[in-house]
């Protein structure tokens, strides 16, 4: 079945500076690749997805990029801000449901 | 409001007392879920739901038993629970499988 291995656990950052979080997945036929925020004390909220007919994504400061030939995708965020703190969750479709990574615990020095 | 609800949100039991934590949508859902988080393991998938009547094994369902009688409530019944079981559990909503999820606040249980 699919796993999903997601890199650094955590990733402090200066404001105003970019982050970039990794995953790599398993199986081959995963078409579907959503990035999950979650802020302290809630569930995971969805900031952005991409299918595996396109190899990058973008909403603001936001982009998600696909290498389907690795396995592999990664969130960036450009311009950080306070705001970004929280764990960000990548995540790929397997058979039936989606497989998660561990998570990243992004910090946002001021 | 488009929400998902969990009750309670917070509950201390003993082992083997069997308790039951609701999940209600509005959004008229077909797929519904239900996730333990656990610190360094991210999200496990304990059962999910396709549509009514529909329910399926995730990667982590020992223990657990859930049922999807109405399209809107997916309740999550721990029969017996065990220390192991201590954990925040989330229930998560989405049009289909590979649309968003929705997730309600979550639901820390400690099992003593």
């Amino acid at each position: 079945g699919e796993n999903v291995e997601q890199h650094p656990s955590t990733l402090s950052v200066q404001e105003g500076d970019s982050a970039v979080i990794k995953c790599t997945y398993s199986d081959s036929a995963s078409n579907y690749f959503p990035w999950y925020k979650q802020e302290l004390g809630k569930g995971p909220q969805l900031i952005i997805d991409i299918r595996s007919n396109v190899g990058e994504k973008k909403d603001q400061r936001i982009a998600v990029t696909l290498n389907k030939t690795a396995k592999h995708f990664s969130l960036h965020i450009t311009e950080t801000q306070p705001e970004d703190s929280a764990v960000y969750f990548c995540a790929a479709m397997g058979n039936y449901q989606l497989i998660w990574g561990a998570g990243t615990k992004l910090i946002i020095k001021p | 409001e488009a929400q998902v609800t969990q009750n309670p949100r917070y509950l201390i039991t003993v082992t083997g007392k069997k308790l039951t934590v609701t999940c209600s949508q509005n959004m008229n859902h077909e797929y519904m879920s239900w996730y333990r988080q656990d610190p360094g393991l991210g999200l496990r998938q304990i059962y999910y739901s396709m549509n009514v009547e529909v329910t399926d094994k995730g990667d982590v369902p020992e223990g657990y038993k859930v049922s999807r009688k109405e399209k809107r409530n997916f309740p999550l019944i721990l029969e017996s629970p065990s220390p192991n079981q201590t954990s925040l559990y989330f229930c998560a909503s989405s049009l289909s499988l590979e649309d968003t999820q929705y997730f309600g606040p979550g639901t820390r249980l400690t099992v003593l």
